[in-house]
């Protein structure tokens, strides 16, 4: 099946910093991106969908300015959590479909951030 | 309000023995539903899924049930192997280039 690669897969950072995590699609271009978040024995929550070369769309209650998603390339999304603070720490996984062949959506491994 | 419901957060099942795991939804726009497997700290990986216009769908010990009428899937797996236990999800979508919609998941704990 398509491979999504998300990177890093484990994140530990000090309160007020940023991190930035990587998802990548390895054998098939992906216009379109999506970030789930789970907390711990939840299901995966939407929270935003990366579009390529224009501004992700962000699901009701999620903060943009907080989650920064950039999907500069057919290949590439990335989501930044800004100015961490330890309630954001969670389990991040981004997906991406591949419409025209397979309804299912490939994901990737997931990051844990685990801020402190 | 919960579009797909897994209302069953656990399940244990003897080795060799058949489990059912059952999913709700209430979108009826919903054209698309699959079954994906999770273990802890990784991301979900694809099991089955099976197309509205569909009533069964089967792919080795897998196979996956839908009744439109009821709005309900399940999933069954048999027989049941120890490596089965993980967290299954159920998703739905619309067709074309949209998110997945997830149930809360239902742990499924398969006994030697």
């Amino acid at each position: 099946g398509a491979v999504v690669s998300q990177h890093p897969s484990r994140v530990i950072c000090k309160s007020g910093t940023s991190v930035k995590i990587e998802c990548r699609s390895l054998d098939f271009q992906a216009t379109t991106m999506f970030w789930y978040r789970q907390f711990p024995k939840q299901s995966l929550m939407l929270m935003a969908t990366s579009n390529e070369g224009s501004k992700a769309t962000y699901e009701q209650g999620v903060e943009k300015d907080k989650f920064l998603i950039n999907h500069a390339s057919l290949t590439l999304s990335t989501l930044t959590v800004t100015s961490a603070h330890p309630e954001d720490s969670s389990f991040y996984i981004c997906s991406a479909r591949v419409p025209l062949f397979r309804p299912e959506a490939f994901f990737g491994q997931g990051t844990r951030l685990t801020v402190v | 309000d919960q579009q797909v419901k897994q209302n069953s957060p656990s399940l244990s099942v003897q080795e060799g023995r058949i489990s059912i795991l059952n999913c709700d939804y209430t979108n009826s726009m919903f054209d698309y539903f699959l079954w994906y497997k999770k273990y802890p700290a990784e991301g979900p990986t694809f099991l089955i899924s099976i197309s509205s216009i569909k009533d069964k769908n089967e792919d080795g010990r897998f196979t996956v049930f839908l009744n439109k009428s009821a709005k309900h899937l399940s999933l069954h797996i048999v027989p049941s192997q120890p490596g089965d236990s993980a967290v299954y999800f159920c998703a739905a979508s619309v067709s074309g280039n949209t998110p997945l919609v997830f149930g809360k998941g239902t742990r499924l704990s398969v006994i030697a």
